[in-house]
Order: C-alpha cells, then sequence, then structure tokens
C-alpha cells in the first residue's frame, strides 16, 4: 500500500520559534498533498491543499503568512508554523493521494506530527 | 463548501453485538466516502470506502450503505470485537485530488 510520512514525529519548541514539518509520499508520487491540524479529541480539520510547483490553497481562517506550505516535489511538502505560540499546539497530520493513472480517491495519511510550544 | 455531520459522538456495545454510526452530508457534488479509524494518537486508517455510484458495499465484518436522495451514509460493524475500539471518521469528497470533509468522529468502546 502506499506510504507517507511525517518528520518528526514529535517536537517540542520555545514560543516564537518556527518548526517545519515534512511530509513525504514514500512509494509514489503525489501531486496534491494536505495538511490537517488535530486537537485532542477532536475531528481534522483541513488547513490547506499543496500543490506541487504552485501555491498552497489555504482554508478560510487559516493564516497563510502563519503556516508556510512549500511542495517542491512530487514526493515532499513542507509546513513551517512561523513564530510558534502556545495555542499552535496540536497534531498536525499530512495526507496525500497518489498521481497518475487516473484518481483513486484515496487519501493516505502520513503518522501526524504532534507539535507542543511552550 | 462542504459540511459532514457525524452521530453519535459516542457509542459503547457488548462485544458481539453490532454498531451503527450515521453521517450526513451537504454537498450533493460530494461522491466519494471514506471512512477511516484512528486509534490515539495514530493516523487515520482508511477502513472501506464507496462511491456515489454504489448503494452498498461490504468487507468482511464491515459494511457502508448510501443513500444519495437522502444524503445519508452510514457504517455497520457486525460482530465487534473489542480490537473495534477506536474513533471513527466519516468524510466526503468530490474525489479526483479534491479535499476530504470530516464528520466529528464516534468513539467507538467495544466491551468485552
Amino acid at each position: 500500500g502506499a506510504v507517507v510520512s511525517q518528520h518528526p514525529s514529535w517536537v517540542i519548541c520555545k514560543s516564537g520559534t518556527s518548526v517545519k514539518i515534512e511530509c513525504r509520499s514514500l512509494d509514489f508520487q503525489a501531486t496534491t498533498m494536505f495538511w490537517y491540524r488535530q486537537f485532542p479529541k477532536q475531528s481534522l480539520m483541513l488547513m490547506a491543499t499543496s500543490n506541487e510547483g504552485s501555491k498552497a490553497t489555504y482554508e478560510q481562517g487559516v493564516e497563510k503568512d502563519k503556516f508556510l506550505i512549500n511542495h517542491a516535489s512530487l514526493t515532499l511538502s513542507t509546513l513551517t508554523v512561523t513564530s510558534a505560540h502556545p495555542e499552535d499546539s496540536s497534531f498536525y497530520i499530512c495526507s496525500a493521494e497518489r498521481a497518475g493513472g487516473g484518481s483513486t480517491d484515496t487519501q493516505y495519511f502520513g503518522p501526524g506530527t504532534r507539535l507542543t510550544v511552550l | 463548501g462542504e459540511n459532514v455531520e457525524q452521530h453519535p459522538s459516542t457509542l459503547s456495545v457488548q462485544e458481539g453485538d453490532s454498531a451503527v454510526i450515521k453521517c450526513t452530508y451537504s454537498d450533493s457534488a460530494s461522491n466519494y466516502f471514506p471512512w477511516y479509524k484512528q486509534e490515539l494518537g495514530k493516523r487515520p486508517q482508511l477502513i472501506i470506502d464507496i462511491r456515489s455510484n454504489v448503494g452498498e458495499k461490504k468487507d468482511q465484518r464491515i459494511a457502508v450503505t448510501l443513500n444519495k436522495t437522502a444524503k445519508h451514509f452510514s457504517l455497520h460493524i457486525t460482530e465487534t470485537q473489542p480490537e473495534d475500539s477506536a474513533v471513527y471518521f466519516c468524510a466526503a469528497s468530490k474525489g479526483g485530488y479534491q479535499k476530504v470533509t470530516f464528520g466529528i468522529g464516534t468513539k467507538l468502546q467495544v466491551i468485552p
């Protein structure tokens, strides 16, 4: 099956610093990746859609200057949380859909990154 | 945009009994409906999905039904086992690399 990895799996940082999270599709190419955040005992909320070679599309209410997304290749998308604050502490999960040969519609999720901002 | 409602938010069943989780969606253009199981601190895992050209799909103890007219879809788990305990999310999408909208989740507890 399709494998998506994320790095790091967890990170603790000081308020005001920036944190970069990587999402990689290991055995398939993904022109589109999605970034979600999940608060404890809550659902996955889509933050943005990351498109290879173009600007990300952000959901309403998500600050694009705070959550920088770069999708430089067909297997890698990064999310940078800039000037992180305690309220940014959350579980960040990416997902990717296999590209080429017609869409299967199925999204494969990374294992998530738990961010704690002190 | 799409809105997916899911209920119940929590569900407790005795081992061996069936569990049913129901969802509704708002966007008639949605045509792909996956169900995910998420254990604590782990990634959501796709357990079954259904497309709008199908009314029902079954995979061993898990089945999903879709009523396009009513914009309802449901997950049925039969002969529940303790390892079925997890949070289950329904979702809706227009497919083809489009974003997925999730329901709030149902915490299922199977009591041995």
